[in-house]
């Protein structure tokens, strides 16, 4: 589904290093979301945003930030990486226009390895 | 908060044989529970989803169920194919709540 994209692809990066992952979607869809899946575990929920004053916290928001930069932007920041945070990253999109305010549409995945 | 289990974790059928993948919730107030299937490498995307006000819901091959008593959701797959294979994820929301839980997924492999 190219109406939500994320950059990078795959990133390695260092212990103690800032990371910006970036999502951007075309779909006009008001809610964006950030997952972290990891194997055996699922998706599990890191921020969520409804609008561009709208930001809550997820399951597991520690050791991450946000930012919603427009209606079509939403950054994930690691302040400081470290190993465990070695996943990968979801973004999602959902909204009025998909036909239902409770699905989610993701993006392609962002790889992360923190050595 | 709410909280999504699911079972199996692995499931291996036969090509032609069904499917099925079996999940509970714990919060009552949850009314949408959609299935998202994971091929590998790629993102996960939506199958078929449910609400609360309804107890069966099927498109071709596929078909979803809820227990509203009993908190728990079963997604059902019949005459599997090869292209079946991939991981199937379960989640469950409330409007208020506004966010999906996910269950932990089900490697589903479809032997020729």
């Amino acid at each position: 589904d190219a109406d939500v994209t994320q950059t990078p692809r795959n990133r390695i990066t260092k212990t103690g290093k800032r990371i910006m992952l970036e999502c951007s979607q075309t779909k006009g869809h008001d809610r964006m979301y950030w997952y972290r899946q990891d194997p055996g575990l699922g998706l599990r929920l890191i921020y969520y945003s409804f609008d561009v004053k709208d930001i809550n916290k997820g399951e597991i928001s520690d050791g991450y930030s946000v930012s919603r930069q427009a209606q079509a932007k939403f950054s994930l920041s690691l302040e400081s990486a470290i190993p465990n945070q070695t996943a990968l990253y979801f973004c999602a999109t959902g909204g009025y226009t998909s036909g239902s305010t409770d699905t989610q549409y993701f993006g392609p995945g962002t790889r992360l390895t923190v050595l | 908060g709410e909280n999504v289990e699911q079972h199996p974790s692995t499931l291996s059928v036969q090509e032609g044989d069904s499917a099925v993948i079996k999940c509970t919730y714990s919060d009552s107030a949850s009314n949408y529970f959609p299935w998202y299937k994971q091929e590998l490498g790629k993102r996960p995307q939506l199958i078929i989803d449910i609400r609360s006000n309804v107890g069966e819901k099927k498109d071709q091959r596929i078909a979803v169920t809820l227990n509203k008593t009993a908190k728990h959701f079963s997604l059902h797959i019949t005459e599997t194919q090869p292209e079946d294979s991939a991981v199937y994820f379960c989640a469950a929301s409330n409007t208020g709540r506004r966010a999906l839980t996910f269950g932990s997924g089900t490697r589903l492999q479809v032997q020729p």
